[in-house]
C-alpha cells in the first residue's frame, strides 16, 4: 500500500492564480481531511469528508474548495491564491468515523508559496 | 468553543533527562490522540486515549488522560536524540469538533 500520497511536493504560485492540490489514499478510508500548518499554530483543519459525496468545512475553509467523487481522492482547490495561503498542506485519512475517531494517516505534505 | 492549549510550546532537553508536555482543554473531550512530527516530516500517530484516567506506555513514553477528560500528558523518560521533533495532541469533543494543539517542539542536546 502506498498509504496517503500528495502531489505536488512543492509549488510556487503568483497571487490570483488557481491550482489543485491532489490527495489520494489506497486504504479504503472513509474519512479524509486537509490541514494547513503554519509556524507556531499547529495544524488547522480546512475541509473534511466522511465519505464519497460528503464534504464539510473545518476551522479555516475560506479560499479553498473540495470535492469527494471517489473514496480514494480528495483534491483541494485554491480558487485565487493569496500570500496568506503560503503554508504547508497535509492531507490525512482515517477509517470509519463511526464511534471513536480513529488514528489519522498523513501524506508527506505540499509546501506552497504564494508571491 | 473548545480550546485546546498545549504547553510548553518549546522544550530544550539534555540527553538523558525527562520531560513532559501537556494538553489542556476547556471542555470535556471524547478522546485524545498524540502525534509526533520529525523536522521536515509529516505527523505520525503515536497513541489514542479514550477512558477517563487512562494510562498507556510505549517504551520510554507514558501517556495519560485526566480523570475529568479535560487534559492529557505525554512524559518521556531518558530523552534520546531520536526524540527530537514536535509532539501534537489531537482531540475530539462531544460535539464532534476536531482540533490539534499547537504542538511542543522538542530539541535534544547531547
Amino acid at each position: 500500500n502506498a498509504g496517503v500520497t500528495q502531489t505536488p511536493k512543492f509549488q510556487v504560485l503568483k497571487t490570483g492564480q488557481s491550482m489543485t492540490l491532489q490527495c489520494a489514499q489506497d486504504m479504503n478510508h472513509e474519512y479524509m481531511s486537509w490541514y494547513r500548518q503554519d509556524p507556531g499554530m499547529g495544524l488547522r483543519l480546512i475541509h473534511y469528508s466522511v465519505g464519497a459525496g460528503i464534504t464539510d468545512q473545518g476551522e479555516v475553509p475560506n479560499g479553498y474548495n473540495v470535492s469527494r467523487s471517489t473514496t480514494e481522492d480528495f483534491p483541494l482547490r485554491l480558487l485565487s491564491a493569496a500570500p496568506s495561503q503560503t503554508s504547508v498542506y497535509f492531507c490525512a485519512s482515517a477509517p470509519s468515523t463511526t464511534g471513536v475517531f480513529h488514528e489519522q494517516y498523513f501524506g508527506p505534505g505540499t509546501r506552497l508559496t504564494v508571491t | 468553543g473548545q480550546q485546546v492549549m498545549q504547553i510548553p510550546q518549546y522544550q530544550h532537553v539534555q540527553e538523558g533527562e525527562d520531560f513532559t508536555t501537556y494538553c489542556n482543554s476547556s471542555t470535556t473531550l471524547s478522546n485524545i490522540q498524540w502525534y509526533k512530527q520529525r523536522p521536515g516530516g509529516h505527523p505520525v500517530f503515536l497513541i489514542q486515549l479514550v477512558k477517563s484516567g487512562e494510562v498507556k506506555k510505549q517504551k520510554r513514553l507514558t501517556f495519560q488522560f485526566g480523570e475529568a477528560k479535560k487534559n492529557s500528558s505525554l512524559h518521556i523518560t531518558a530523552t534520546q536524540t531520536t526524540d527530537v521533533g514536535t509532539y501534537f495532541c489531537f482531540s475530539t469533543d462531544s460535539w464532534g469538533k476536531l482540533q490539534f494543539g499547537a504542538g511542543t517542539q522538542v530539541v535534544v542536546t547531547p
